[in-house]
């Protein structure tokens, strides 16, 4: 199978603090990797699509500044709170795609989550 | 602007069958996917529809009509571990995914 960690898996940080997650693709090369943030009770919000070696692209009204994302090589990308605010706190999730695949078929492998609390 | 509309919670008995239903408005569509989501766990791949026509994996079974931009999730032989949230998710002009609203499916013995 595909399988995506994160780390950490939970978080808890202080107001203005920064905070690194982690997401890697454990058994593929993932060309692209992508940064959801979730609410309780809420969808997944896409923040941000990460390409190994460019800059990421972010979704419209999330800022760069803030949430500075790095896809240093094809397993791995991180994804900084900067400035940690407590309405940053929420289930950050990371997934990814395989490289290659062509067809009628298309999946995004997810990690398990990161659970940020900001106090 | 984009918008998936999924009703917000469905309840159903053991061993029924359930129906969710997805409608789509987006800029570009190559595909409508399902995922299934435990509370706190991560978003798990169900199905993927690229072409009209109904997909079946198992108990579980999905549909597509591109003209109607609509899907639907189809549920067989309920069990109590199906208690989750169903997101669908189109894959429009490239490869990013929009989630639907979600619904919460919640199965009673």
């Amino acid at each position: 199978g595909a399988v995506v960690s994160q780390h950490p898996s939970w978080v808890i940080c202080k107001s203005g603090t920064s905070v690194k997650i982690e997401c890697r693709s454990l058994d593929f090369q993932a060309t692209t990797m992508f940064w959801y943030r979730q609410f309780p009770k809420q969808s997944l919000m896409l923040m941000a699509t990460s390409n190994e070696g460019s800059k990421a692209t972010y979704e419209q009204g999330v800022e760069k500044d803030k949430f500075l994302i790095n896809h240093a090589s094809l397993t791995l990308s991180t994804l900084t709170v900067t400035s940690a605010h407590p309405e940053d706190s929420s289930f950050y999730i990371c997934s990814a795609i395989r490289g290659g695949l062509a067809g009628s078929t298309y999946e995004q492998y997810f990690g398990p989550g990161t659970r940020l609390t900001v106090t | 602007g984009q918008s998936l509309e999924q009703p917000s919670e469905v309840t159903a008995v053991e061993g029924a069958i359930v129906q969710i239903n997805c409608t789509y408005q987006t800029s570009g569509f190559y595909g409508l996917s399902w995922y299934q989501q435990h509370d706190g766990g991560a978003p798990t791949f169900l199905s993927y529809n690229a072409l009209d026509g109904l997909e079946e994996t198992g108990r579980f079974s999905s549909f597509l009509s591109r003209s109607d931009s609509y899907g639907y999730l189809l549920l067989q032989e309920l069990q109590m571990k199906d208690s989750a949230s169903y997101f669908c998710a189109v894959r429009g002009n490239t490869d990013k995914l929009i989630f639907g609203t979600g619904t919460r499916l919640q199965v009673f013995p």
